[in-house]
Parts: structure tokens; C-alpha cells; sequence
């Protein structure tokens, strides 16, 4: 159980263009979705709280306008990177936690997004 | 402020041989959780355990085992008999879910390697 699914792995584009990842909970429905950054050799780095029919809740420092986040339904968050650049190359993470799970304060972590752009 | 610290950023050791990784927390909530994530090298984070503030009892699982000391704010883990399929960044992590809406503090993490 509490699986979460990211797509895509990776994607390379070209700078300025837009990014859209998906996350999604595969066996629960999550009513709340975080979304990470994480550097090379470096910690995660928390830019939003995602919330099911709600704006999101952003980090102190994120761009609202660059990364946009939506949370149409309760298994599904996308995080939109907005006129990428090269500076926004990074390794994206989302989780979820399961409300009605056994365990409803734990983050279950998608694989992993890895944004490169040119 | 709440803030965890994984004061090893780097671990070596030879396979069969037991490591423990280390964790320090801060917080002034009195209802917290902790946790331990494994993220090997394909990137993906593996959640290994949870803790809540009232229980310090230890856990063991396998070869894996973790010790909470309230006392310390510490909730370090030991790999007893290491394998070269433990070698990964080993993250420790900090929720405060009532107050912070569950948000995770993560330590900088630990980059284990288990050589063979």
C-alpha cells in the first residue's frame, strides 16, 4: 500500500519552455501532497504543500508564478515549472500522506523527477 | 525552530561490519514525529520507520534498528552486519503534524557506502 507514482522520470527541455510533472497516489487518496526539491548532494528542500481543492501553501523563497501547483482531485498533484531554465535543473520529489491510512502523519515519497534544461 | 542534524555527512565501511547513524533534533513541540529515509542511488525515497514523542521504546527490524532517546533528542540507527545494497543517503526527519500541517524537516543526510 501508499504507493506514489511521478511522471515523468526525467525530461530535458529547452530554456524557456514549460515543465508539467505529475504525481499521483496509486492505492490511497491523498488530500495533501508536498513537493521537494532536492540539489546534488543536498538535502530536500520543501517548496509546497499541495492541498486537494485549494491553493497551495508555498515555502518562504518559492516562486508562486514559477512553479505552479494543482491539486484537481484527491490522487492527483502536478507541479507546472513555468519558463524553465537552466538554474531550475534540478531532481523534483513529490509525497503524499494517506489520511485514512494506519499511519496518516507519514510521507510516502514518489520516485523522483529529473529536470534537465538546456 | 525546529531543526534535525545529521552531523556524518559521510560513512565508510566495510561489508559485515556493524554502523550506527546519528540524529539530533530540535523542537519545543511535546507531540512530534520522527523519521528515517533510505534514498539509494536511483533517487527514490524508501521510508524505513516512524516514531512518535511518546513512545521511546526501541525498534528492530531485521538487521535495522533504531534508538530514541528523548533525554538526547536523538533517534540514531544501526545497521548491524552491513551489506553493499545498505549503501544509500539516509535521511532523518522531523514532523511536527498538528502545529506545522505534517511538514517534514529533513537532516542534511548521511551518505552511507558499504564496501564489499
Amino acid at each position: 500500500g501508499a504507493v506514489v507514482s511521478q511522471h515523468p522520470s526525467r525530461v530535458i527541455c529547452k530554456s524557456g519552455t514549460s515543465v508539467k510533472i505529475e504525481c499521483r497516489s496509486l492505492d490511497f487518496q491523498a488530500t495533501t501532497m508536498f513537493w521537494y526539491r532536492q540539489f546534488p548532494k543536498q538535502s530536500l528542500m520543501l517548496m509546497a504543500t499541495s492541498n486537494e481543492g485549494s491553493k497551495a501553501t508555498y515555502e518562504q523563497g518559492v516562486e508562486k508564478d514559477k512553479f505552479l501547483i494543482n491539486h484537481a482531485s484527491l490522487t492527483l498533484s502536478t507541479l507546472t515549472v513555468t519558463s524553465a531554465h537552466p538554474e531550475d535543473s534540478s531532481f523534483y520529489i513529490c509525497s503524499a500522506r494517506d489520511f485514512r491510512g494506519r499511519h496518516p502523519d507519514t510521507q510516502y515519497f514518489g520516485p523522483g523527477t529529473r529536470l534537465t534544461v538546456l | 525552530a525546529q531543526k534535525v542534524t545529521q552531523a556524518q555527512t559521510e560513512i565508510s565501511v566495510v561489508e559485515k561490519e556493524d554502523v550506527t547513524l546519528d540524529c539530533v533534533y530540535e523542537t519545543r513541540d511535546t507531540t512530534y514525529y520522527l523519521f528515517w529515509y533510505k534514498q539509494p542511488p536511483s533517487g527514490e525515497l524508501v521510508f524505513l520507520i516512524r516514531r512518535n514523542s511518546f513512545d521511546e521504546q526501541n525498534e528492530i527490524s531485521g538487521r535495522y534498528s533504531w534508538n530514541f532517546q528523548k533525554s538526547t533528542s536523538s533517534f540514531n540507527f544501526t545497521i548491524t552486519a552491513s551489506q553493499v545494497v545498505d549503501s544509500a543517503v539516509y535521511f532523518c526527519a522531523l514532523s511536527d503534524l498538528y502545529n506545522q500541517g505534517g511538514k517534514l524537516i529533513f537532516g542534511q543526510g548521511t551518505e552511507l557506502s558499504v564496501k564489499p
